[in-house]
């Protein structure tokens, strides 16, 4: 299947600090999504994001195909963007399953 | 759109006995997926409904689990004679059938087995 490598795997952020987020994988997709599951691990869409830039408040994110990367651009954090970021992606030749990375831990302290 | 709903949220059982879960995916939605989701890792996933037809179940889908869609609306999730191994977040998602859409996921059961 295909690889999904997610960075950094945790990070401590001050409250109102940016950060980026990054996603890449292993060959070509048809669906790439950005979660946040928050501490009762319910899993938010952020963004359904194939290809392009989407903005969406204090949350940006880019897929570049071609290259096989998602970077989540978050500004202004605040505390109760604490919690994991998920990168998944549903490969080209296989559209019936999303592959996880393992995640970004975002802590967000006042 | 109400979203995705998963019953229970939280169920403990002892090892051996047999579990149900249930979902109820967004009403339109004729794709629906269950994850399973351990400790600190990445949801994974299990198996796969178009409808009422089970398309595509993962290796990680044991004898021991099924899974049901009955009419093509709610589904069920089995898993019997649990083992402590079985202790995880069981996830559940819906999609439209076209290509590419995008997947909304339930608030997950959580499941405890002593």
């Amino acid at each position: 299947g295909i690889q999904v490598e997610q960075s950094p795997p945790d990070l401590i952020l001050q409250e109102g600090a940016n950060s980026t987020l990054r996603c890449n994988f292993s060959d070509s997709v048809n669906n790439l999504q950005w979660f946040h599951q928050n501490p009762w691990g319910q899993l938010i869409n952020l963004f359904y994001i194939p290809s392009g830039t989407k903005q969406n408040g204090r949350l940006s994110a880019t897929t570049v195909a071609t290259e096989r990367y998602s970077l989540l651009y978050i500004s202004s954090s605040q505390t109760t963007g604490s919690g994991v970021y998920f990168c998944a992606v549903e490969a080209q030749y296989n559209f019936n399953k999303f592959y996880f990375g393992s995640g970004t831990k975002l802590n967000v302290k006042p | 759109d109400t979203g995705v709903s998963q019953n229970p949220r939280h169920k403990i059982t002892k090892r051996g006995q047999n579990v149900t879960f249930r979902c109820d995916p967004i009403s339109e939605h004729n794709r629906l997926y269950w994850y399973r989701q351990t400790l600190g890792q990445g949801p994974e996933f299990l198996t796969y409904f178009q409808n009422e037809a089970q398309l595509e179940k993962s290796r990680l889908l044991s004898d021991r689990f099924s899974a049901e869609r009955p009419k093509g609306s709610f589904s069920t999730l089995e898993i019997q004679r649990t083992e402590q191994g079985d202790s995880a977040m069981y996830l559940c998602a819906s999609s439209l059938e076209l290509r590419g859409n995008g997947y909304t996921f339930g608030s997950g059961t959580r499941l405890t087995v002593v």
